[in-house]
């Protein structure tokens, strides 16, 4: 029963770098999303999907990258790290379909690019 | 667009007394879904409760209940015999129940408000 599990915890990188934010579900769900939450604004939508091969810009997509190749995984990738995207990001499952099902989180990155 | 506010950044309750969390949004559509998160120091994001708009009933998960007032936009929480495990930020969340190309599960966000709980 892990639910959402995102990976690493913790990451600093360096202007420039690249690296890829690990998310995997294995509830089925069809609908994952990320997230970043800073101070002071709440959190707000990167990118979304709505199934495998299916993804879509949310309100501050730029400087990521996402792809969907499984229902189960979603990663994100940050091409060239900027000290703007120092945040805490959350991937996030949902059921797809009528009702408000909850959305169910991961454990959250700490990111802080220097 | 819709909006979610909350107003009081910070509150503080002693163990076992009552606090109500305020939660206001802005929103012209007349079916979607509210929520209340939990986020403890561990960072994760917990789903206290949630509530549908086409029900009138008020949602309620043990120690904790929502007064839903529609008509004022209103969505706040109260916690009833506060525990020293409730001590954490907690955030009103709006979604659409339109279908929309499935961004419909797009939750708009409050800031949060930060509880603290006294022994």
């Amino acid at each position: 029963n892990a639910g959402v599990t995102q990976t690493p915890k913790f990451q600093v990188l360096k202007t420039g770098q690249s690296m890829t934010l690990q998310c995997a579900q294995d509830m089925n769900h069809e609908y994952m999303s990320w997230y970043r939450q800073d101070p002071g604004m709440g959190l707000r939508l990167i990118h979304y999907s709505v199934g495998a091969g299916i993804t879509d810009q949310g309100e501050v997509p730029n400087g990521y990258n996402v792809s969907r190749s499984t229902t189960e995984d979603f990663p994100l990738r940050l091409l060239s790290a900027a000290p703007s995207q120092t945040s805490v990001y959350f991937c996030a499952s949902n059921l797809l379909g009528s009702g408000g099902t909850e959305a169910f989180f991961g454990q959250g990155t700490r990111l802080t690019v220097v | 667009a819709q909006t979610v506010t909350q107003s009081q950044p910070e509150m503080s309750v002693q163990e076992a007394e009552t606090v109500t969390l305020s939660c206001t949004y802005d929103t012209s559509e007349s079916d979607y879904y509210l929520f209340w998160y939990k986020q403890p120091p561990s960072r994760q994001m917990i789903l206290v409760i949630r509530q549908e708009a086409y029900k009138q009933q008020n949602a309620t998960e043990n120690r904790f209940s929502v007064n839903f007032q529609k008509a004022a936009k209103s969505f706040s929480l109260k916690i009833s015999d506060s525990q020293l495990g409730d001590a954490a930020m907690y955030f009103c969340a709006y979604r659409s129940a339109i279908w929309n190309a499935g961004n419909n599960r797009k939750l708009i966000w409050g800031l949060g408000t930060s509880l603290a709980v006294n022994p």
